[in-house]
């Protein structure tokens, strides 16, 4: 089946830093994936559509200058959350769609990482 | 905002009872997806059904979809404590190039 990794799992980080985080389709290509974040007890937010290749499309509300996207391949993406400060701790999880397998939107499946968990102090 | 609504918000019950959870939404679909998250993980896909679909089987799950009331539900059979986790639904809304609007998700507990 689809794997998709993400690295790291968790981050510790101090405030004013920078965290990156990359997002990998293991065993298949491709040229949308997905970033979302999670706060405890809650549901997955969609924050960001990564395309490789293009600009990233960010959903309202999301900053970004805040949360850097790039999709410089068809198998990684990667989130830069800059300047992280303590409300910026979160889960986060990216998905990612199968080239080949998603040829039309009615039989499409996202594959998501394990995720995420980043901390700022 | 999230559009999906999902009840009940947790349900508990004991090893080999079912487990029904709801979802309902506001707009039109391509298809429907339910995702299970055991916690701190990530999302692990359970089953798609298309809005041309009424129900479809996978193993011990069983998903029905009403698109004239905007509904879905998830059955889970002969339940395992190893089926304790989260479950989400998640709306590939029309015309969304596929971004997907997640539920509020149903904390389930099967006690041993």
């Amino acid at each position: 089946g689809a794997v998709v990794s993400q690295h790291p799992s968790w981050v510790i980080c101090k405030s004013g830093t920078s965290v990156k985080i990359e997002c990998r389709s293991l065993d298949f290509q491709a040229t949308t994936m997905f970033w979302y974040r999670q706060f405890p007890k809650q549901s997955l937010m969609l924050m960001a559509t990564s395309n490789e290749g293009s600009k990233a499309t960010y959903e309202q509300g999301v900053e970004k200058d805040k949360f850097l996207i790039n999709h410089a391949s068809l198998t990684l993406s990667t989130l830069t959350v800059t300047s992280a400060h303590p409300e910026d701790s979160s889960f986060y999880i990216c998905s990612a769609r199968d080239l080949l397998a998603g040829g039309t939107t009615s039989t499409d499946t996202q594959y998501f990482g394990p995720g995420t968990r980043l901390t700022v102090l | 905002s999230q559009q999906g609504e999902e009840d009940p918000q947790a349900l508990s019950i004991q090893e080999g009872e079912n487990a029904t959870m709801n979802c309902s939404y506001k707009t039109s679909i391509n298809n429907l997806q339910w995702y299970r998250q055991n916690s701190g993980r990530g999302l692990v896909h359970l089953i798609l059904i298309r809005s041309n679909e009424r129900e479809k089987h996978s193993g011990r799950l069983r998903v029905t979809l009403d698109t004239s009331k905007k509904s879905s539900s998830l059955l889970i059979t002969a339940s395992r404590a190893a089926d304790t986790a989260s479950y989400f639904c998640a709306t590939d809304r029309s015309g969304s190039g596929s971004r997907l609007t997640f539920g509020e998700g149903t904390q389930l507990t099967v006690n041993p």
